[in-house]
């Protein structure tokens, strides 16, 4: 069935650091695939998003790469910084039919001042 | 302008009983998707509404029922509620024909006794 891994569960990085997060999705219709960033006790909020037709996507500190054929997908955040601290959650998605989004099991990030 | 809205912001319930979940969606979406949050785990897709009818469903047992209103808000039932469905219930809304994600609201935590 549909399944998105995510890893890895937990990363400590020294601030001004990259931090890498890696997702792997089974449905090779997928063909959206956004991250969020959740901080404790707080809502879900999209920080960056690729679709199939692009390999990479940029936004200032941080960057989403995408290989279809391999169905991976990755989170880079260069230059971290304690405000960066929170649980990431990759998901991928079918859109144009429900736009239903799987999710990752997310990946605590810790940025050590 | 509005995002995402829930209410309650919390809830306790006793084994047994009955809950309903509201969400108001964000300015000028239509769509209204509803996910599961479990502690320390990725948000599982409950249903999602459109024009009124649940399109799509999760695997999710009938004890979770849903509604969408002429408004587009929607309401989220669980009956004969059991200690596993205490979780974050978050509510999520979009576009129909939109290009972008999902915007979250902050969610209802719900804890059964």
């Amino acid at each position: 069935g549909e399944n998105v891994e995510q890893h890895p569960s937990t990363l400590s990085v020294q601030e001004g650091d990259s931090a890498v997060i890696k997702c792997t999705y089974s449905d090779s219709a997928s063909n959206y695939f956004p991250w969020y960033k959740q901080e404790l006790g707080k809502r879900p909020q999209l920080i960056i998003d690729i679709r199939s037709n692009v390999g990479e996507k940029k936004d200032q500190r941080i960057a989403v790469t995408l290989n279809k054929t391999a169905k991976h997908f990755s989170l880079h955040i260069t230059e971290t910084q304690p405000e960066d601290s929170a649980v990431y959650f990759c998901a991928a998605s079918i859109r144009g039919a429900t736009n239903k989004l799987i999710f990752g099991t997310g990946t605590l990030l810790a940025v050590q001042p | 302008d509005a995002g995402v809205t829930q209410s309650p912001t919390h809830l306790i319930k006793t084994r047994g009983q009955q809950v309903t979940l509201r969400c108001s969606p964000k300015s000028g979406h239509d769509t209204v998707s509803w996910y599961q949050q479990a502690l320390g785990q990725g948000p599982q897709f409950i249903f999602q509404y459109y024009e009124e009818e649940e399109r799509q469903r999760g695997n999710f047992p009938d004890r979770f029922s849903g509604h969408q209103f002429p408004n587009y808000s929607s309401e989220l039932n669980v009956n004969a509620l059991l200690l596993g469905d205490s979780a974050l219930y978050l509510c999520a809304s979009s576009l129909a024909q939109g290009s972008r994600g999902y915007t979250f609201g902050s969610g209802t935590r719900l804890t059964v006794v």
